[in-house]
This record gives C-alpha cells, structure tokens and sequence, in this order.
C-alpha cells in the first residue's frame, strides 16, 4: 500500500479566512512533506517533518504553519493567505529520510485564494 | 547552475516508438534518482528509482544511469497516448529531493 490522502481536494478561500489542509498515511512512514506546485513547474518544497520533528522550513511565509500531530497525520495552516499562494499543494511521505527512500505523492489540494 | 536539468519539451513521439528523457545533474556524490510521471492537474506518481549504473527495466520503461557523466534517462518503448504527460527527474537526498524542472511528453495517435 502506497497510498497518501489529502482533503480536501479542492479549496477555496478569501485573504481573510483560516483553514487547514489534512495529509494521512498509514505506509509506517517517517519522513513527511510538504510542497507547493505552480502550474507548468516542478514541486518547490516548503517543510519537512521527520520523525514527526519539523527537520526543514524552506523559508516559507509565516501564513503557512506546518503541524505534525503525529506519524500519520500532518497539517497545514493557512491563515491570511494571497491570490498568489493559489496553487496545488501536495504532500508526500518517505520510508526515511535517506537519500535511497522512495518519495510517494498525495492527490494534492488545489487552493484558490480569492 | 540548476542542480537537476532537464530539457522541457515538449517531446513529440508517434504512437508505438520509443520516447527518450533525459536528465543531468550536478552534484557528483547522489547515489540515487527517480522519475515521476504527473499527468496535468494530477499528482506526481512513482514510476522507477535507480541506483547503480547501467539499465533497469519494468515494462515498458528503462531507466539508465551513468554517473561519471552525471546522467540519467528514462526510455519508453511502444509509446501509447496515454503516455502523454510531465515526466520529472529527480534526485534523492537525505531529507529532501531535489527536482527538474520536467519534460512534457506528448504521444500522438
């Protein structure tokens, strides 16, 4: 099972709202990411969360705030976000964090910032 | 220098040849690299990792690697439309994974 969930798939919000977007994994895995995806781009990562520690923040802005409550779960809140953070956010999880780990995706959240 | 370099296309093969990706990469110590397959407003999907030099194959797909030349491709035989999509490189480190920027593949019938 390589399975990755996200929800929602799809969000909509305005500057001024809070909202959360959900990953989950039950694979055993270690290692937990997330990415941000412009269209026509490659992934750019924004965190990194091993052993449930946040292990990189890739210089993201503080309207992004990772939280890993634990293996399984990991969360992403969103709080007075702009048009220009619209995009796909994905998430992703690897066995560990050795560079041999495969990386397997979620289905992603597509966010529209209103 | 961008670390992963990948041409982005787009790539145009008929349908039943082979498809050739390429992929090189600047850091001369990664011992590990993988192509993803991401259909449009699709997530990104696994196809094969590699780690030693030379081919692995599954199925239709063969990866290749050649490290003193910092190089790895991905070929496709017996090309399908449905092959048609983003194919990225990408580069295993410890803690992250560094990224090309893709190739856009197109099939036609």
């Amino acid at each position: 099972d390589t399975e990755v969930t996200q929800t929602p798939k799809h969000l909509v919000m305005g500057m001024t709202n809070k909202k959360s977007l959900k990953c989950e994994q039950h694979m055993g895995h270690r290692a937990m990411y997330w990415y941000k995806q412009k269209a026509k781009k490659p992934p750019e990562l924004m965190f990194v969360y091993s052993y449930e520690k946040l292990s990189i923040n890739e210089s993201v802005p503080s309207r992004f705030s990772p939280e890993c409550p634990n293996s399984s779960l990991l969360n992403l809140h969103l709080h007075a976000l702009q048009p220009e953070d619209s995009a796909l956010y994905l998430c992703a999880s690897r066995t560990g964090t050795s560079e041999y780990n495969e990386q397997f995706f979620g289905p992603g959240t597509r966010l529209t910032v209103l | 220098q961008k670390e992963v370099e990948q041409n982005s296309g787009p790539l145009s093969v008929p349908e039943g040849a082979i498809a050739s990706l390429n992929c090189t990469y600047s850091d001369r110590g990664s011992q590990s690299f993988f192509w993803y397959r991401q259909y449009s407003g699709k997530s990104p999907e696994l196809i094969m990792s590699i780690y030693s030099n030379g081919d692995k194959e599954d199925g239709r797909f063969t990866a290749q690697l050649n490290k003193a030349s910092q190089y790895v491709s991905l070929l496709i035989r017996d090309s399908q439309p449905s092959d048609s999509a983003t194919y990225l490189c990408a580069v295993g480190g410890n803690n992250d994974m560094r990224f090309g920027a893709g190739t856009r593949l197109t099939v036609k019938p």
